[in-house]
């Protein structure tokens, strides 16, 4: 089966300051990598996502970037403000339902 | 528009006792799911459904059963509970047709002592 791994698993920046999380993955037939947050006493909720045809999708603050070739794929988060901190989970799927998610990165935003 | 809700929150068994854990959600969703969440494991998936009347194991199924017998509800049942289960429990749900992006519960945290 997908085996994801997820790096750092803590990260702590500076407010404003850069984020970045990678991933790997195993299963050269992943086509689809969601990124989710997890804030305190939550269940994850889906930030991103991006799949394999596409090389790089942004969204405000967030981006994600997709190397078929090395299988890994990463998150930036610019300009990082307190409501960034979480844990960030990425994951991998090849198929329509099953997603293989990383171990998880907590990240800290210090004021 | 509750979205996944999972019930209940908190729960705490002793060893080998039994107890049931239940997801509805409102959004018509066909595939449904219940994961574990350990510290530094993420998120590993027990047993998932793709359609009412239909369950399948994941990566941890051992311990667990499942049932769905209507579309809205998916139950995750422990039949006798041991301390490895100890863990956070999530539930969540997904469109057939936007496949991978999943809607979370808020989770159950269940103690085996």
């Amino acid at each position: 089966g997908e085996n994801v791994e997820q790096h750092p698993s803590t990260l702590s920046v500076q407010e404003g300051d850069s984020a970045v999380i990678k991933c790997t993955y195993s299963d050269s037939a992943s086509n689809y990598f969601p990124w989710y947050k997890q804030e305190l006493g939550k269940g994850p909720q889906l930030i991103i996502d991006i799949r394999s045809n596409v090389g790089e999708k942004k969204d405000q603050r967030i981006a994600v970037t997709l190397n078929k070739t090395a299988k890994h794929f990463s998150l930036h988060i610019t300009e990082t403000q307190p409501e960034d901190s979480a844990v960030y989970f990425c994951a991998a799927s090849s198929n329509d339902y099953k997603l293989s998610f990383g171990a998880g990165t907590t990240v800290t935003v210090r004021a | 528009n509750a979205g996944v809700t999972q019930t209940p929150k908190f729960r705490v068994l002793k060893t080998g006792q039994s107890m049931t854990l239940l997801c509805a959600q409102d959004m018509n969703h066909e595939y449904m799911y219940w994961y574990r969440q350990d510290p530094g494991m993420g998120l590993r998936l027990i047993h998932y459904s793709v359609g009412e009347g239909t369950t399948a194991k994941g990566e941890v199924p051992d311990g667990y059963n499942v049932s769905r017998l209507k579309k809205q509800n998916f139950l995750l049942g422990l039949e006798s509970a041991a301390p490895s289960q100890t863990s956070v429990y999530f539930c969540a749900s997904g469109l057939a047709r936007a496949s991978g992006k999943l809607f979370f519960g808020s989770g159950t945290q269940l103690s085996v002592l």
